[in-house]
């Protein structure tokens, strides 16, 4: 069965700063992993989708890894900004008959001004 | 503008009774997914839809139903028999299964009263 995790589970970094989120899956054959960003009592925004043939993708300040052979995906936020502030998800479709998506637990980000 | 809509965004229900969330999206999306969100949990399936007439049970199907007679249209019913139906919902839309970014809708947070 799929696991996904996140670490850290929580992260307050002032402003400014470079920083990285981590994202594990335990099951390797995924289609693709996507992360999304959710603010207080709001739905998902996606962020970045990274296919599982590449490497990484970027949007912006974000950057986003995919080494599927180790079942790890990083999210890298360059000069953060208060705004950043959110809950940061990866989720990964999985390569089953009805492919699902599963969802990591989160890092909650806070960006201090 | 395309997108996914739920509603309402707020729901109070009573106990004993099945209540509908609503989710609509314009984006022309084959696929479609409910989530549920608790607190300080990752999202969990509920139920997801590939294709018109066709859906498929999640992890934690017990006490919900679904219909898919629209494409456009996925309703999910909170039955009674769901024990602990408090939390917030998402539905998510994708065009298909492969190599596809999922968009969410802006939830509903349902309160058993």
């Amino acid at each position: 069965k799929q696991e996904v995790t996140q670490i850290p589970a929580a992260l307050s970094v002032p402003e400014g700063e470079n920083l990285v989120l981590n994202c594990s899956f335990t099951d390797s054959a995924i289609y693709n992993l996507q992360w999304f960003r959710q603010d207080p009592g709001k739905g998902l925004t996606s962020l970045l989708l990274i296919q599982s043939s590449q490497r990484e993708q970027t949007s912006g300040r974000l950057n986003a890894s995919l080494d599927k052979s180790s079942g790890r995906s990083t999210l890298y936020i360059a000069a953060s900004q208060p705004g950043d502030s959110a809950t940061y998800l990866c989720a990964v479709r999985m390569k089953t008959s009805y492919d699902k998506v599963i969802f990591g637990p989160g890092t909650s980000l806070s960006v201090i001004p | 503008d395309g997108g996914i809509t739920q509603s309402p965004k707020y729901l109070f229900r009573k106990e004993g009774q099945n209540v509908t969330l609503s989710c609509e999206q314009n984006l022309n999306h084959d696929a479609m997914y409910w989530y549920r969100q608790d607190p300080g949990q990752g999202l969990r399936l509920i139920y997801y839809s590939q294709i018109v007439n066709d859906f498929q049970k999640g992890d934690i199907a017990e006490g919900y139903s679904v219909s898919r007679e629209k494409k456009e249209s996925f309703p999910l019913t909170v039955t009674s028999a769901q024990k602990n139906p408090t939390a917030f919902y998402l539905c998510a839309s994708s065009m298909g299964t492969v190599n596809t970014e999922a968009f969410f809708g802006q939830g509903t947070r349902l309160t058993v009263v």
